[in-house]
Order: C-alpha cells, then sequence, then structure tokens
C-alpha cells in the first residue's frame, strides 16, 4: 500500500556534485513522470517515461538525466549539481485513468 | 511550454467561509483534475471532470467543467483548519498527448480559526 516511494526526502549537495533521486511504484502503473516543484512556478515537466523502456523529455530537461530501470523504477540522475536546481522534486505514475499518483517529495538543496 | 492561469494565487480566510478558485486555458482540455498538497506531502487528487459542464462533489469540495472546455471551477464549502495548503488544477489538452498533464501555478490557502 505504499503507491509512490521516493528517496532521499532530503539531501543538500554541494555545485559540481552528482546524485540520483529514486522513485518506485508499486501500483503495475505503466506510466511515470520527474516533476520539479518552485514558488510560484507549479509543477514543471522534467522527464517522463511513457511505458518501460521508453523516457521523453518534458518542460525542463537540461541538466537532467533518467532510467527507467523497470516497470516499478524510475530515477532522475543530477550529473553536475547547479544551486539553479534547488527545487523540490516529485515523482509521479499513472495507470489507465488520468489521475497521477504523487510521492512525497525530495527536497533537494545546492549550494 | 503550455501552462494554466490559475487564481487567486493566495487566499487567507476565516474558518468557516466559503472558497472559490478558477483554472483558465487559451485552449480547449478534454479533462480537467484538482489536486490539494498539504505542506511537506505530495499532490493528491481530489475530483477529475471529464465531461463539460459536469459538476462533481467530494464532500465540501465542488468542481465543475467549464462549457467552453477552457475553464474548470473548485469550490470548498464552510471551510476548516485542514483546508490549508496548495490546491492545484490539471488539465489534458485536446489533442495532445495522453499520458501529460498540464499544471496550473496553484492557490495557496490559509484558513484562521
Amino acid at each position: 500500500n505504499a503507491g509512490v516511494t521516493q528517496t532521499p526526502k532530503f539531501q543538500v549537495l554541494k555545485t559540481g556534485q552528482s546524485m540520483t533521486l529514486q522513485c518506485a511504484q508499486d501500483m503495475n502503473h505503466n506510466s511515470m513522470y520527474w516533476y520539479r516543484q518552485d514558488p510560484g512556478m507549479g509543477l514543471r515537466l522534467i522527464y517522463y517515461s511513457a511505458s518501460e523502456g521508453t523516457t521523453d523529455k518534458g518542460e525542463v530537461p537540461n541538466g537532467y538525466n533518467v532510467s527507467r530501470l523497470n516497470k516499478r523504477e524510475f530515477s532522475l540522475r543530477l550529473e553536475s549539481a547547479a544551486p539553479s536546481q534547488t527545487s523540490v522534486y516529485f515523482c509521479a505514475s499513472r495507470g489507465t485513468v488520468y489521475g497521477y499518483t504523487f510521492g512525497s517529495g525530495t527536497r533537494l538543496t545546492v549550494v | 511550454g503550455q501552462q494554466l492561469n490559475q487564481s487567486p494565487q493566495s487566499m487567507f480566510i476565516q474558518e468557516g467561509e466559503d472558497v472559490s478558485m478558477n483554472c483558465t486555458s487559451s485552449s480547449i482540455f478534454n479533462t480537467w483534475l484538482w489536486y490539494k498538497q498539504d505542506p511537506g506531502e505530495g499532490p493528491v487528487l481530489l475530483i477529475a471532470l471529464y465531461k463539460a459542464g459536469e459538476l462533481t462533489s467530494n464532500g465540501r469540495l465542488t468542481a465543475q467543467f467549464g462549457i467552453t472546455r477552457k475553464d474548470s471551477f473548485l469550490n470548498i464549502s464552510a471551510s476548516i483548519p485542514s483546508d490549508v495548503g496548495i490546491y492545484f488544477c490539471a488539465g489534458q489538452p485536446r489533442g495532445g498527448a495522453t499520458n501529460k498533464l498540464i499544471f496550473g501555478t496553484g492557490t495557496l490557502l490559509a484558513v484562521q480559526p
């Protein structure tokens, strides 16, 4: 009954460091998404995966890479973190209806 | 990219008051959704609307799919402190990819007891 699980919940990085945000869903959903949330900007799509084995760029993909490891897992990687990537990151998944199920978020600060 | 215009940006109300917020687009949408985000959590789906003119309720919440298919409205009646959070509209544009939603910028709701 976990839904969408994101790890870590909090992270502080130095400029130039790399890290991977992990996301896993246990609802057998085909589609998975990574969003970032910034004050006044709403939710902006970074990358998405319509099904296992496929990934596509969203609205703000620069500086990020993704991997759809299997149907359950969709990871987001920052190769060289920048202060502009300080944000709250949400993973979501979608099954056969339109609504998304979101994780509880990863709060990332790049100093 | 395409965005939804959501208003108001923020609301500060007294407990017991009714709340109205709306979302508009310059293009036609096939589906409208309303989400609530509690502090420190991810958004949670409140109501989904699938056809023009549809009016759907979920407890004290009522949402409508606008007749023009370019807008949607959310009303909260008799607000309580736990209504605090950010409310997002989201939609599936006509002709867009069926697996991607467009989100509004959110309405921050504060309720004073």
